[in-house]
């Protein structure tokens, strides 16, 4: 069974950059696309963007600006970093399989950073 | 960006009550729509994929349907296990995005 799980800092002060990596087990990472979904408390979902084990990446234009999605296959992981973070960048952040439909099929369990100093 | 509007975006429901949800896109997204179920401190739940088939080991109360830029999720007797929110994704285009959410609320 795919499983993908967070981690990283839970708090990062504004203007700084949040750093988040998605370990995957009981599958490869070397096929589908793999992305990053976030969810400010209360609100609803964004997609952030993807990554191909290629190394080719697709960002929502509204974060294109700050935003960098990077993978190690050797280490079956992929990571998200968003530079110059507001309060506004305070939400649960998903990682998430795109699967063989092309939707969202495994989802990580999340993990909530907050921006605040 | 396809906008997806989603309605209602909350309603009041009771055990047995037959529900639907309806999710709108701003332009024909054929039949790349996916539903998903998110419960309170959970990561979003896949229900349904390409519009109307139903994720393995979801209840088949639970059925979707619809194309082009109207799409419906509908619960045919809602259970206790069924109060959460319910969202909308559209996958014909970059980027990818979500309905607003309807909560279902006893």
């Amino acid at each position: 069974q795919l499983q993908l799980q967070e981690s990283g800092p839970g708090l990062v002060k504004p203007s700084e950059t949040l750093s988040l990596t998605c370990s995957v087990s009981g599958g490869s990472i070397s096929a589908y696309y793999w992305t990053w979904v976030r969810q400010p408390p209360g609100k609803g979902l964004e997609w952030i963007g993807y990554i191909y084990h290629t190394g080719s990446t697709n960002y929502n234009p509204s974060l294109k600006s700050r935003v960098t999605i990077s993978i190690d296959t050797s280490k079956n992981h992929f990571s998200l970093k968003l530079r110059s973070v507001t309060a506004a960048d305070t939400a649960v952040y998903y990682c998430v399989r795109e699967g063989p439909t092309g939707d969202l099929d495994y989802w990580g369990q999340g993990t909530l950073v907050t921006v605040s100093s | 960006d396809i906008q997806m509007t989603q309605s209602p975006s909350a309603m009041s429901a009771s055990v047995g009550d037959r529900v639907t949800i309806t999710c709108r896109a701003s332009q024909g997204i054929s039949n790349y729509l996916a539903w998903f179920q998110q419960k309170p401190g959970r990561a979003p739940k896949r229900l349904i994929y390409a519009a109307s088939n139903l994720q393995s080991g979801v209840p088949s109360r639970f059925s979707g349907s619809g194309s082009a830029t109207e799409f419906a999720l509908t619960i045919s007797s809602l259970q206790p296990e069924d109060f959460a929110t319910y969202y909308c994704l559209q996958h014909n285009s970059y980027p990818l995005t979500f309905g607003g959410g309807t909560k279902v609320e006893i």
